[in-house]
């Protein structure tokens, strides 16, 4: 069985800020995705990443990183110099090696106050 | 650009009704999936589907039905609403099964309040 947890159900910080969502999984397929996905007040939710299991290099876009690390199990967002645009609810995700289902966390609501 | 494409935002619906969640996306995508969001718990699959006229049960799928006619169109169907349906229902699509770690890419979101 799958399981995605994302430990922290809310965190607020001040803009400009520095702020780091967690992401722990669960699975045996030695293959795998992870994601993460933003949802805005609007409802949708909107892709930001995949990483694949044999990718553990981090990734840099903007403002935002991500940090895989295969032996803990995790897949942290971070979100250097954070702006109230960036108040939503993050989903972390895995989708195993079996189809194209994901497995999500329950979320984290990030508040960002200016 | 992807597009995913809920036809109602926010219904409000009486217990007993049959209600149909409608999605439509404009991808040529295969595979289309109907989630339900709750608060602590995340999104929970009801149903997948990954060609016309062919559906797989997901983790939830006691109290609903679907409907793949098209290859764009995946409809969510209660037969006879429940209040502990209401929720928000997210529709979302993705390329052919067999090209594992494919991007989902979900809809707006349907607001369903059962009374």
């Amino acid at each position: 069985a799958q399981k995605v947890t994302q430990a922290q159900t809310e965190i607020s910080v001040v803009e400009k800020e520095d702020v780091t969502l967690d992401c722990v999984y669960e699975t045996r397929d030695t293959t795998y995705y992870l994601f993460w996905y933003k949802q805005p007040p609007s409802g949708e939710l909107v892709f930001l990443i995949r990483r694949n299991s044999f990718d553990e290099q981090n990734e840099i876009s903007g403002r935002y990183s991500w940090n895989f690390q295969k032996s803990t199990s995790s897949f942290n967002f971070t979100i250097t110099a954070s702006q109230v645009v960036d108040s939503a609810v993050y989903f972390c995700a895995l989708m195993g090696n079996a189809g194209n289902m994901l497995t999500f966390g329950g979320g984290t609501r990030l508040m960002v106050k200016p | 650009d992807v597009k995913v494409t809920q036809s109602s935002r926010y219904l409000v619906k009486r217990t007993g009704e049959k209600v149909f969640l409608e999605c439509v996306q404009d991808m040529d995508h295969e595979n289309m999936f109907w989630y339900r969001q709750d608060p602590g718990l995340g999104l929970r699959l009801i149903y997948f589907s990954y060609d016309v006229k062919m559906k797989e049960k997901g983790d939830i799928p006691e109290g609903y039905s679907v409907s793949r006619e098209k290859k764009e169109r995946f409809s969510l169907i209660l037969e006879s609403a429940s209040t502990n349906q209401t929720s928000m229902y997210l529709c979302a699509s993705s390329n052919r099964v067999g090209t594992s770690g494919n991007t989902i890419y979900f809809g707006e979101g349907s607001w369903l309040t059962v009374v």
